[in-house]
């Protein structure tokens, strides 16, 4: 099955810091998601983004899918975007099976 | 619209019990997948319905797992006879034509 890898595995970072989570994939697909998963452990659904750039507020993703990468950017981070951020991916056409990727655990220190 | 809607919240039982977790898709929207949350396991899909109807159940760990889609708004997942190693975070999940994965807050089950 397609393979996907988050990094860094761990982030800490001061308030008001910018920051940039990968996600790499081991397939061409044509579903990306980006989620957050809040300390109270509800997952929220930020992007879908198979291709190209989105921003929404202090967030913004883009998806290089010929490069089989996408990023998700943070900018001056607050103490509520702590949690995990998860990408998930699926190849679609019949394949509806999001495959997510292990995370990136985001603490945000006042 | 009230979201996914998952009951119950938490489940405590004992080793043998069986376990019926439910949901509630968001109106409309014709795909429902339930997904299990472990530490050493992350995320995993079980089984995914399109328009209530099984299209993957590849990923139902054994046979003691059952899940089922009456009708559009109603699913449920069944585990019988439950073992201490099915605790775990159960998630139900909806998505319409927009492919936007809607999750519901999710089942916390211990089975001691």
């Amino acid at each position: 099955g397609i393979q996907v890898e988050q990094s860094p595995p761990d982030l800490i970072l001061q308030e008001g810091a910018n920051s940039t989570l990968r996600c790499n994939f081991s397939d061409s697909v044509n579903n990306l998601q980006w989620f957050h998963q809040n300390p109270w452990g509800q997952l929220i659904n930020l992007f879908y983004i198979p291709s190209g750039t989105k921003q929404n507020g202090r967030l913004s993703a883009t998806t290089v899918a010929t490069e089989r990468y996408s990023l998700l950017y943070i900018s001056s981070s607050q103490t509520t975007d702590s949690g995990v951020y998860f990408c998930a991916v699926s190849r679609g056409f019949g394949n509806e099976k999001l495959t997510f990727g292990t995370g990136t655990r985001l603490t945000i220190i006042p | 619209d009230a979201g996914v809607i998952q009951s119950p919240r938490h489940e405590v039982t004992e080793m043998g019990q069986e376990v019926t977790l439910r949901c509630k898709p968001i109106s409309g929207h014709d795909y429902l997948f339930w997904y299990r949350q472990t530490m050493m396991r992350g995320l995993e899909l079980l089984i995914y319905f399109n328009n209530n109807v099984p299209i993957d159940d590849s990923g139902m760990p054994e046979d003691r797992f059952s899940a089922k889609m009456p009708n559009a708004s109603f699913s449920t997942l069944k585990i019988q006879p439950s073992e201490p190693r099915d605790s775990a975070v159960y998630f139900c999940a909806s998505r319409g034509t927009h492919n936007v994965l809607t999750f519901g807050a999710g089942s916390r089950l211990t089975v001691l």
